[in-house]
């Protein structure tokens, strides 16, 4: 299957400090891209859902002014963590896809610690 | 709308003896079903999918699964636990725009 990649791994930031995390598909073109998150034993919640060129879309209760989200390119979307607070330490995962209902493929994820 | 329920979080099974998952699904349309597996810090990984053509899928490292629309279910078998089996499995319902759903999970323990 298709590769996507997350940077970083893992991140460690002091409360009210940005954290950007990276998404690339590395071996195909990613038409849309979504951003997950998982709490400490619990399932994974959609975030958004980014199309290239084109703002991103929220799901309900997810704040866009604090998870920015840019998708300038077809391999490559970001997700920043604005002025991050302990409660948003969590593990994002982001998925692409080549758009319409083609499969999504997941990147590694990245863990977040807000101190 | 679309939901998905795991109607175990925990399940531990021997090494050798079948696996059972169960996942059922509410959809107000023909669902597309998905079984994902996350190792410890590892992506998820596709372990079979169901898109309205044979109601038995097969998919990777032996593992199937079958669609039951009258009981909405898609319960994973395996018929013998390896050691490597042991993750998180996760039942999935696709919507419009692609949107995945995700089910609790259930995590699977596989003793020797």
């Amino acid at each position: 299957g298709a590769v996507v990649s997350q940077h970083p791994s893992w991140v460690i930031c002091k409360s009210g400090t940005s954290v950007k995390i990276e998404c690339r598909s590395l071996d195909f073109q990613a038409t849309t891209m979504f951003w997950y998150r998982q709490f400490p034993k619990q399932s994974l919640m959609l975030m958004a859902t980014s199309n290239e060129g084109s703002k991103a879309t929220y799901e309900q209760g997810v704040e866009k002014d604090k998870f920015l989200i840019n998708h300038a390119s077809l391999t490559l979307s970001t997700l920043t963590v604005t002025s991050a607070h302990p409660e948003d330490s969590s593990f994002y995962i982001c998925s692409a896809s080549a758009g319409g209902p083609q499969e999504q493929f997941f990147g590694p994820g990245t863990r977040l610690t807000v101190l | 709308a679309q939901s998905v329920t795991q109607l175990d979080s925990h399940v531990s099974v021997s090494e050798g003896t079948p696996v059972l998952l169960r996942c059922n699904y509410s959809s107000s349309y023909s669902p597309s079903l998905f079984w994902y597996v996350q190792h410890p810090n590892k992506g998820l990984q596709l372990l079979l999918k169901y898109t309205s053509a044979a109601t038995l899928v097969k998919g990777i490292n032996g593992f199937e699964a079958e669609f039951k629309k009258s009981e909405t279910s898609f319960h994973l078998t395996k018929p013998s636990a390896h050691m490597s089996d042991a993750a998180e499995y996760f039942c999935v319902v696709r919507a419009a725009g692609n949107k995945l759903t995700f089910g609790g999970g259930t995590r699977v323990l596989v003793k020797p």
